[in-house]
């Protein structure tokens, strides 16, 4: 197993466009985070996936930011009509829930909004 | 979520001893403390975690007294790679989604 993937690990795009991010999980791990980072600051949760549903959202997810994870494996983070203040870091977490539940991330993808 | 209060640098030199402290007072009982390690323009990648007494893996140590208010991750014989920021984190790891609280981390700075 090759650990968490993400997909880009880049991504420049002009405000307002449409942009989508994937996550490719650890195999058989069953809960999906996604988390955002901001320079000089540590990530702050998204939301989270238990299988396929979505159990908790972040207030800082607004109308714009969607995730799904269809199947339960990966997951796509889409954010419509981006804003210069959606550049940031993107990071996607899986775990296990038996016992410690410990989050392993992936490398994360990099927006920039110009 | 207990909150965690950790000192915002550290710098060292190679070869030596670093433990990095980390307060959380309000820990709940079920809390587990972890750490994480993250390089620039990485996602943070785990280190360590532990629940009381000490733990020690192949990378690092961590020591929790009796109380678990504060933890003190240790990493012997630092290189130049091991600078980094380094995150206490605190979370009930039991329940239905565990969603990290992250704070600033400690950026430690390993010198030649």
């Amino acid at each position: 197993d090759t650990g968490v993937s993400q997909d880009p690990r880049h991504k420049i795009t002009k405000r307002g466009q449409n942009v989508t991010f994937r996550c490719d999980p650890i195999s058989e791990h069953n809960r999906l985070y996604w988390y955002r980072q901001t320079l000089g600051q540590g990530p702050e949760f998204l939301t989270y996936f238990q299988n396929e549903a979505q159990l908790e959202k972040s207030r800082l997810l607004s109308d714009r930011f969607s995730a799904e994870r269809p199947k339960g494996s990966f997951s796509t983070l889409e954010i419509q009509r981006t804003e210069q203040g959606d550049s940031a870091m993107y990071l996607c977490a899986s775990s296990f829930e038996i016992n410690t539940d410990t989050q392993y991330f992936g490398p994360g993808t990099r927006l920039t909004v110009l | 979520l207990a909150k965690t209060t950790q000192p915002i640098s550290m710098d060292s030199y190679e070869g030596q001893e670093v433990n990095i402290t980390c307060s959380h007072n309000n820990i709940a009982t079920n809390d587990y403390i972890t750490w994480y390690q993250q390089f620039p323009s990485q996602g943070p990648r785990f280190i360590i975690q532990g629940y009381k007494t000490k733990v020690t893996n192949e990378v690092a140590s961590l020591f929790i007294p009796a109380d678990r208010k504060s933890s003190t991750l240790s990493l012997p014989r630092v290189s130049l790679s091991d600078t980094a920021v380094y995150y206490c984190l605190v979370g009930d790891n039991g329940n239905a989604g565990n969603m990290l609280t992250f704070g600033g981390g400690t950026r430690l700075m390993v010198k030649p």
